[in-house]
């Protein structure tokens, strides 16, 4: 098992442009994450989804659009990227069980993000 | 929405002693998770607690839901143990997993 994959692992964008951080899991988890971590913040939650075809708003959604199509995929696309959006990206995957909520969340290695 | 605050912010240790990292959480939760992220940035789960004792090796870890807090125990720590330590709370049914600002702890050899 490859466990949680991010790519790119570095991304320098300019003002406005955009792009897609990509993340895959094969292990079959129904929940998937998206993260921003920024010096002395913690992790934030940016978006995540239960399920193909279900997603849904974290903490700081905006500037931030997903999809999930599949089980195994949850892009996260910067539709305008602004210096704010400067961060590391974390993407994690996790069963999630009907009663007892999010089960033991596995992390990607990270994708670093530069908006200049 | 829910605050979660840990304690101490950051900890310097000699190699060989002892830690309990605090995690406070203003709600009832569902589940609460502990996390280390080594030096390199890599994120590791820790424990899955939402309530209970649980141990694995020199750490264990103990959640109190009914008083809303949880603690991470460190025995014997090691300098591979340094990094930051993060404890993360999902509200009931909330499907948000939210995280704490973490405490840094360096190990000194």
């Amino acid at each position: 098992n490859a466990g949680v994959t991010q790519t790119p692992k570095f991304q320098v964008l300019k003002t406005g442009q955009s792009m897609t951080l990509q993340c895959a899991q094969d292990m079959n988890h129904e929940y998937m994450s998206w993260y921003r971590q920024d010096p002395g913040m913690g992790l934030r939650l940016i978006h995540y989804s239960v399920g193909a075809g279900i997603t849904d708003q974290g903490e700081v959604p905006n500037g931030y659009n997903v999809s999930r199509s599949t089980t195994e995929d949850f892009p996260l696309r910067l539709l305008s990227a602004a210096p704010s959006q400067t961060s590391v990206y974390f993407c994690a995957s996790s069963y999630s069980l009907v009663d007892r909520g999010i089960y033991e969340q596995y992390f990607g290695p990270g994708t670093r993000l530069t908006v200049t | 929405g829910i605050q979660v605050e840990q304690s101490p912010p950051d900890l310097i240790l000699q190699e060989g002693a002892n830690s309990t990292l605090r995690c406070n959480f203003s709600d009832s939760v569902n589940n609460l998770q502990w996390f280390h992220q080594n030096p390199w940035g890599q994120l590791i789960n820790l424990f899955y607690i939402p309530s209970g004792t649980k141990q694995n090796g020199r750490l264990s870890a103990t959640t109190v839901a009914t008083e809303r807090y949880s603690l991470l125990y460190i025995s014997s720590s090691q300098t591979t143990d340094s990094g930051v330590y993060f404890c993360a709370v999902e509200r009931r049914q909330g499907g948000k997993l939210i995280f704490g600002q973490g405490t840094e702890l360096s190990v000194k050899p």
